[in-house]
């Protein structure tokens, strides 16, 4: 069955980094693009960025750009995301999810992992 | 960007009422919408992909309307385990973007 599992999560001082990872199965990584989509707590979702399933395609939200980056390892089925330069507003559950595409164009994420919860906070 | 405008925030219903949510895209983003439905503490879970289409073993209850601007979810016969928090998502252009959740609660 379809599994992703994020980690990396955890609380982190203000102005430092983190790296957050998803692994991947049940599937196949490398024919699908990936999202990193967070949620601070008791709000509403928020898309931080997507990688094309060659890991050559990147986008993110002008919240993070400069900031964060995604990346993914097709030969380990894992999806990263660095996260530089935290401040308290970052503090979120970050879902890992996935999104087939065809022809240029990227369907909504069917399937999404658990979450990892970022605190960020001094 | 795209700004996704969902109406109303919240709604109070009860068990076997017809429920509809609304989203409203501030340019035209074709049928590129899906809809999510998210339990406190769970991931979001996808009902509906490209406005319309059902996702597998989403209950038929569950159905989504609209093209361009204005898209709606309908909930024909709100059940117990419908008590939830709804989200549209734009997937026309960068960046994609969420309306604010409406939260379904019990009347």
């Amino acid at each position: 069955q379809v599994q992703l599992v994020e980690s990396g999560g955890g609380v982190v001082q203000p102005g430092r980094s983190l790296r957050l990872s998803c692994a991947a199965s049940g599937f196949t990584f490398s024919t699908y693009a990936m999202h990193w989509i967070r949620q601070a707590p008791g709000k509403g979702l928020e898309w931080v960025a997507i990688i094309s399933n060659d890991g050559i395609n990147k986008y993110s939200a002008d919240s993070v750009k400069g900031r964060f980056a995604i990346s993914r390892d097709n030969s380990k089925n894992t999806l990263y995301l660095q996260m530089n330069s935290l401040s308290a507003e970052d503090t979120a559950v970050y879902y890992c999810a996935r999104s087939a595409c065809s022809a240029g164009s990227c369907y909504s994420p069917d399937f999404w992992g658990q979450g990892t919860l970022v605190t960020v906070s001094s | 960007d795209i700004q996704m405008t969902q109406s109303p925030s919240s709604l109070s219903a009860s068990v076997g009422d017809r429920v509809t949510i609304a989203c409203r895209a501030s340019q035209g983003i074709r049928d590129d919408l899906g809809w999510y439905q998210q339990k406190p503490g769970k991931a979001p879970k996808r009902l509906i992909f490209a406005a319309s289409s059902l996702q597998s073993g989403v209950p038929s209850r569950f159905s989504g309307r609209g093209s361009g601007t204005e898209f709606t979810l309908t909930i024909s016969s709100l059940q117990p385990e419908d008590f939830a928090t709804y989200y549209c998502l734009q997937h026309n252009s960068f960046p994609w973007t969420f309306g604010q959740g409406t939260k379904v609660e019990f009347k």
